[in-house]
């Protein structure tokens, strides 16, 4: 099983729609979790953290389900520009790395 | 721009040409990382430099070699690869000393081996 696991798509969205996406993780000692975007043949930028309670950013929310060992993503009124590939990344409690998703790729058609 | 600077953008590279990935970061962070991606795979980490300290060397094959002259340079010196190794090499950079930090990358460098 792999450490962590998304879907890689693509999820082909029209604008404005709401869209989601998890992702799963099998080590229960991971403690940090992130959601990096990479747009086409460019580096990966933070997107967000994603804290325990949740949080939200804008149009963005991230959520995590510890019990479930998943976090989500959830992008409302979706914008051309939101078209990119989103990245997993979690952090093992103690351990210096961070271990990333092969990404889900988005899709924004107009 | 992120701070993070690579040269080259692109790298076409025979197996028995020897060649150099630079990175320079103007962020005054202190941990600088060497990433693979390959297509539609997760990005593998390669090397970590903490306080110009080798930290992490994930079982990368001898072909590639570290340098980390001072907190701020970071270079892949590279030889006799195989046509496996042709991915994008992210350089990246944190403010050094915690876990789980927020990674700056740049660029990348495009290498194809042939």
């Amino acid at each position: 099983r792999k450490e962590v696991e998304q879907d890689p798509g693509p999820f082909n969205v029209p604008e404005g729609a709401t869209v989601a996406f998890n992702c799963t993780y099998s080590n229960s000692a991971s403690q940090s979790f992130f959601w990096y975007r990479q747009d086409c043949r460019k580096e990966p930028k933070l997107l967000m953290s994603v804290y325990s309670s949740g949080n939200e950013d804008g149009r963005f929310t991230a959520q995590l389900n510890r019990a479930s060992q998943y976090i989500s993503l959830l992008i409302r009124d979706s914008k051309l520009s939101d078209s990119a590939t989103y990245l997993c990344v979690v952090n093992i409690r103690g351990n210096y790395q961070l271990i990333w998703g092969a990404g889900t790729k988005l899709i924004i058609k107009p | 721009e992120t701070g993070v600077t690579q040269t080259p953008r692109h790298l076409v590279m025979g197996m028995t040409n020897k060649k150099s990935l630079k990175c320079e970061q103007h962020l005054g962070h202190n941990a600088m990382y060497w990433y693979k991606q390959s297509a539609k795979k997760p990005l593998e980490l390669m090397f970590v430099y903490n306080f110009k300290e080798q930290t992490e060397n994930n079982s990368v094959p001898s072909r590639f070699s570290p340098e980390c002259p001072n907190s701020s340079h970071l270079f892949l010196h590279l030889h006799t690869l195989q046509p496996e190794d042709s991915a994008l090499y992210l350089c990246a950079s944190s403010q050094g000393g915690g876990l789980g930090e927020k990674l700056f990358f740049g660029s990348g460098t495009q290498l194809s081996v042939l």
